[in-house]
């Protein structure tokens, strides 16, 4: 079973500009999660999807950062203008509606902003 | 909302057992993780254990919790190198599911 897919791994942009990251979920999983982490912390939650409907953005700073799940597969994260504070890496996990809701995470994408 | 707090550091020699110890504030918490973060890696499911249990025992890996005190703790017998990593504990309920994450305790396994 293929894991979760993230991309790119590695991005570096300079405050203000916009940048946009891609997940792929695991097969038939319809939840769908994006977690910022900042070095030296766990991961924070910014935005949860239930296939193509949100469940919780409490967290994702709606000025700057925006998320959508069209098809409630795929799913993209944008930032739009970067801050320095930005820097961090950005995880995407799924999980399935059945069990103890495991969550399995991505690679992740480590982003500098300069 | 809900925080969970672990220790930042534990070295242990090779072929000792470690055991990483973490704390939580909410008791409505359902269900317990331990993920392991290994560098420039994403987080990998260790395993987990549900409220109504004390104890999982999975190889090598023990879980117990103490439900009363709002402590997890994770065991990893004959610890080798390649356990070096940072695990985090993470807690949810079955409403949110969403995560909430310690900070992570970095174990160091010297040879």
């Amino acid at each position: 079973e293929a894991g979760v897919a993230q991309s790119p791994r590695y991005k570096i942009i300079e405050k203000r500009q916009s940048v946009a990251f891609w997940c792929n979920p695991i097969s038939g999983h319809a939840t769908l999660y994006w977690y910022q982490q900042i070095l030296g912390q766990g991961p924070k939650l910014l935005i949860q999807f239930q296939n193509n409907g949100v469940v919780d953005d409490s967290q994702l700073p709606k000025d700057r950062f925006s998320a959508e799940r069209l098809k409630g597969v795929d799913s993209t994260l944008k930032i739009q203008p970067a801050k320095l504070e930005d820097s961090a890496v950005y995880l995407c996990a799924s999980s399935s509606r059945t069990g103890a809701y495991e969550q399995y995470f991505g690679p992740g994408t480590r982003l500098t902003v300069t | 909302g809900e925080d969970v707090e672990q220790s930042l550091f534990l070295s242990v020699r090779e072929g000792d057992s470690s055991v990483i110890n973490c704390t939580y504030t909410d008791s409505s918490s359902t269900y317990l993780y331990w993920y392991k973060q290994e560098p420039g890696a994403g987080l990998q499911l260790l395993t987990y254990i549900f409220s109504n249990m004390d104890m999982k025992q999975d190889q090598r890996l023990t879980v117990l919790l103490n439900k009363k005190d709002k402590h997890l703790s994770l065991r990893i017998a004959d610890t080798q190198t390649g356990d070096s990593a940072i695990y985090f504990c993470a807690v949810t309920d079955t409403g949110r599911r969403a995560l909430t994450f310690g900070s992570g305790t970095r174990l160091q396994v010297q040879p």
